[in-house]
């Protein structure tokens, strides 16, 4: 089975602007997390999807918003970048949560200038 | 709240000798724990998870995880390290009885070095 892509994998913003990531997950898989990855703050959660549905959310601000498919396919989208959104954003995906481990994305590498 | 703690930022370790990685977690309910690692510039990969059962659970790259529920204790040992075995090392937890089904927390992680 293919893993869990994300795309793109490098991109670079100039504040105020807006980005979207994408992902998709492992065939079969319903369930897809998105976190933030920083050397300050570690991994931290923004928020899960789960048939079409969002099931979590992070504190994080309004600017930080995602979508699910019909296909599982996910996508995240930041407004109004800050240079404090720099950051690895990893998309994981799952059966269903619970007691199933996620699988990682390589992630996206988000620079803000 | 949910919480997990890794105790030590650095480990470091000769190949050959056996490791271990601290994590301890804080929980309502019992907890689904896991463990991840991270190669510099990849994202996570999955190594090895307690659900329910045996208190030591085996994992992928020979590494292995003994949970202690006394202690609220998942340490994850490796019996021989290897060099490759150098990365960042994550603990994570999931409340199954909680709303936030979906989520993973996770620790600060874990940077292991072993040396020649």
């Amino acid at each position: 089975k293919a893993g869990v892509t994300q795309t793109p994998r490098y991109l670079i913003k100039t504040r105020g602007q807006q980005v979207t990531l994408s992902c998709s997950p492992i065939s079969g898989h319903r369930s897809v997390s998105w976190y933030q990855q920083t050397p300050g703050q570690g991994l931290q959660f923004l928020f899960e999807y789960f048939s079409e549905t969002q099931r979590n959310k992070g504190n994080f601000p309004g600017r930080f918003s995602g979508r699910q498919f019909s296909n599982s396919r996910s996508e995240m989208n930041v407004s109004t970048l800050e240079l404090g959104d720099s950051a690895l954003y990893l998309c994981a995906s799952s059966m269903s949560g619970g007691y199933n481990e996620q699988f990682f994305g390589p992630g996206t590498r988000l620079t803000v200038l | 709240a949910q919480s997990v703690a890794q105790p030590e930022d650095q480990v470091n370790v000769a190949e050959g000798n056996p490791l271990t990685v601290k994590c301890t977690y804080s929980v309502s309910g019992n907890p689904y724990l896991f463990w991840y690692v991270q190669y510099p510039n990849r994202g996570l990969q999955f190594l090895l998870k307690y659900i329910t059962g045996d208190n030591l659970v085996k994992g992928s790259y020979g590494f292995e995880a003994e949970f202690n529920k006394s202690q609220t204790s998942f340490h994850l040992k490796k019996p021989s390290a290897l060099v490759s075995d150098s990365a960042l090392y994550f603990c994570a937890v999931r409340d199954p009885g909680g709303s936030t089904l979906g989520r993973l927390y996770f620790g600060r992680g874990t940077q292991l070095t072993v040396w020649p």
